[in-house]
């Protein structure tokens, strides 16, 4: 079975600092990874994805993440944040299982910015 | 292209009502499927279909009903709606490992 755990319900950091998101997940099987952003009373957009090519993995608003297998984790970086960065961030892993994508979620971590 | 459209955005229902969830996708996409939001709980998955009339159970598949007659549409269907299901509903479809999300149905059950 797969499994995503997101340690942090909520960050909390300053304008400009470093963001660091953390995702560890748990596959039988090598894994799609993905991160989702969810902006106050919105749907999920996707950030960006690992699907087995470079294990550094860039997205949009200047978020990346680095697949590691060794210590099954996939977090989610940003050299320096912006207020409008704050919203909530989902982890999720997926692998092939017989035809079916299956995506199973992490319980989400707010990000808060502060000014 | 419109994506994965949703409605209603809100609703209020009784406990005991009925009512139908709507979602569309215009991708010609195979899979579908069914989410429910709740602080602290992330996503968990309510239904999917991988086709037009083949459809399964998720994670959390009761009091919900649905059906895939067609590839665009695939309506969730609360029967008797419970104080328990207030939550945020997302619709979602799906080419390989990628997945598009509808902006959801926020339902409040009294």
């Amino acid at each position: 079975a797969q499994s995503v755990t997101q340690l942090g319900s909520h960050v909390s950091v300053s304008e400009g600092a470093l963001v660091l998101l953390r995702c560890n997940y748990s596959s039988s099987v090598p894994p799609y990874l993905f991160w989702y952003v969810q902006y106050p009373n919105q749907g999920l957009q996707l950030l960006l994805k690992y699907t087995s090519a470079a294990t550094l993995v860039k997205g949009i608003n200047g978020f990346e993440a680095e697949f590691k297998k060794s210590e099954t984790s996939f977090h989610l970086t940003k050299p320096s944040a912006h207020m409008s960065d704050a919203a909530e961030y989902f982890c999720a892993v997926s692998f092939r299982g017989g035809s079916n994508y299956k995506l199973t979620f992490g319980k989400g971590t707010l990000l808060t910015v502060n000014p | 292209n419109a994506g994965v459209t949703q409605t209603p955005k809100f609703q209020v229902l009784k406990t005991g009502q009925s009512m139908t969830l709507q979602c569309a996708q215009d991708m010609n996409h195979e899979y579908m499927s069914w989410y429910r939001q709740d602080p602290g709980m992330g996503l968990r998955l309510i239904h999917y279909s991988v086709g037009a009339g083949i459809t399964d159970q998720g994670e959390v598949p009761n009091g919900y009903n649905v059906s895939r007659s067609t590839t665009e549409d695939f309506p969730l269907r609360l029967l008797s709606a419970a104080p328990s299901q207030t939550s945020v509903y997302f619709c979602a479809s799906r080419i390989l490992y990628e997945q598009y999300f509808g902006p959801g149905t926020r339902l409040t059950v009294t």
